[in-house]
């Protein structure tokens, strides 16, 4: 069965500092993806970045970039240069690619970033 | 831009009482889910569907059905609420084009407080 693990419930960060929210997964299908989600106190669910089970390369996007470490079954987010309004909850989720569509996801991570 | 929505931001409902919640999506996606998201628990997939009248179950279906009678619509029904049910209920949606299968998209969210 799909797992997935954060470790952190909450986080403060600096404006302006990196700060990277982990994330552990346990699958056994060779063929997944790896999300994170971000989710305002607004409550809408944010599609952030992807990250492909066979992708040689980590996945960035803007400001966040997926710390993909396969044989640990880790996929960290990082986010450089915080900013205000990324204060939100994060969500770590996978998606088996044989089988159902649907997302797994972890507890998630309140991130706080301070001026 | 795909748009999922769904019927309210907000509900409140007695116990014993039958529930529907609707969601809608517009870029006529076959694969159509119900999460409900609890604090500390992250999201849990409910119910999901390949197409129309076609459904499965998720992690935690007790308590709920769900109906696909349209390819955009897909309605979560609890057929008599109880405060144990009192959540926030989220509807996404997902295609199978290749071009798109990476991203699940999310709808605003209910937030059903059951009395």
């Amino acid at each position: 069965a799909q797992k997935i693990t954060q470790t952190q419930p909450g986080m403060f960060v600096q404006e302006k500092e990196a700060v990277t929210l982990d994330c552990t997964y346990d699958t056994s299908d060779p063929s997944y993806g790896l999300f994170w989600y971000k989710q305002p106190s607004s409550g809408e669910m944010i599609f952030l970045i992807y990250q492909g089970s066979y992708d040689q390369q980590n996945a960035t996007e803007g400001r966040y970039s997926l710390n993909f470490q396969k044989a640990r079954k880790s996929a960290n987010l990082v986010i450089s240069a915080s900013q205000l309004g990324d204060s939100a909850m994060y969500f770590c989720a996978m998606r088996e690619d044989t089988g159902r569509r649907a997302l797994t996801f972890g507890s998630g991570t309140r991130l706080q970033v301070q001026p | 831009d795909v748009k999922v929505t769904q019927s309210s931001r907000y509900l409140v409902k007695r116990t014993g009482e039958k529930v529907f919640l609707e969601c809608v999506q517009d870029m006529d996606h076959e694969n159509m889910f119900w999460y409900r998201q609890d604090p500390g628990l992250g999201l849990r997939l409910i119910y999901f569907s390949y197409d129309v009248k076609m459904k499965e179950k998720g992690d935690i279906p007790e308590g709920y059905s769900v109906s696909r009678e349209k390819k955009e619509r897909f309605s979560l029904i609890l057929e008599s609420a109880s405060t144990n049910q009192t959540s926030m209920y989220l509807c996404a949606s997902i295609s199978t084009s290749p071009s798109s299968y990476n991203e699940q998209f999310f709808g605003p969210g209910t937030r059903l407080t059951v009395l």
